[in-house]
């Protein structure tokens, strides 16, 4: 079974600064796919960007970008320019790539922004 | 931009009592799921379901829940007899299909059981 590791549960960043959440996953698939998500107190789940396993390529989508290392099975997310609305908490998590396939998801962190 | 839709948003019940959680997913989605999370811990999955039938379920889903797909828009999750530990947020979300690659969440719906 897959597992993902979020072993920070806190972080702080000053605001305009740039903050890195951790992430490590465990499987014995060789695709498949990552996410973070976003969680405000609204509870809604946002998705902030998504990393498919066989390309090497690391994504981004604006201030938002990730580090990933498969042979370390890592997963890291960078914030940029922080802003006092990224404040919130994030999930990493783990697809397979059959069309069904759940997400797995760590336990989270709860950054907040310090302005 | 379409999006997935969950009703109620808050729903308060009574121990033992049943529940029907509704979800509207992305209308050319196939592929749908429950998920839960109890306040302050991670997501949890419950149950995907897909061409009307469940496809995977987690030792949560046990018979006390049940889903289900009544017409071509909504999909439900129901609670047999709620117990205290069922209070939740229970996301909904829905995929398009072969090739794709994310789940889209509805906004949750918060159970409480007291």
């Amino acid at each position: 079974a897959q597992t993902v590791t979020q072993s920070q549960p806190e972080m702080s960043v000053q605001e305009a600064e740039t903050v890195t959440l951790s992430c490590t996953y465990d499987t014995s698939e060789s695709d498949y796919y990552l996410f973070w998500y976003k969680q405000p107190p609204s509870r809604q789940m946002i998705l902030v960007i998504r990393q498919e396993a066989y390309k090497q390529q690391n994504a981004t989508e604006n201030r938002f970008s990730v580090n990933f290392q498969k042979a370390a099975k890592s997963f890291s997310l960078k914030i940029s320019d922080s802003q006092l609305g990224d404040a919130a908490m994030y999930f990493c998590a783990y697809r397979n790539t059959g069309a069904n396939s759940k997400l797995t998801f760590g336990k989270g962190i709860t950054l907040s922004v310090r302005p | 931009e379409p999006e997935v839709t969950q009703t109620p948003s808050h729903q308060v019940t009574q121990m033992g009592q049943e529940v029907i959680l509704r979800c509207v997913p992305i209308s050319n989605h196939l592929y749908f799921y429950w998920y839960r999370q109890i306040l302050g811990q991670k997501v949890e999955f419950l149950v995907s379901f897909y061409n009307n039938e469940i496809s995977e379920k987690s030792e949560i889903f046990d018979d006390q829940f049940s889903v289900e797909r009544p017409d071509g828009s909504n999909f439900t999750l129901k609670i047999r007899s709620t117990k205290l530990e069922d209070s939740a947020m229970y996301f909904c979300a829905s995929i398009q299909g072969q090739g794709t690659d994310t789940q889209y969440f509805g906004p949750g719906t918060r159970l409480t059981v007291l």
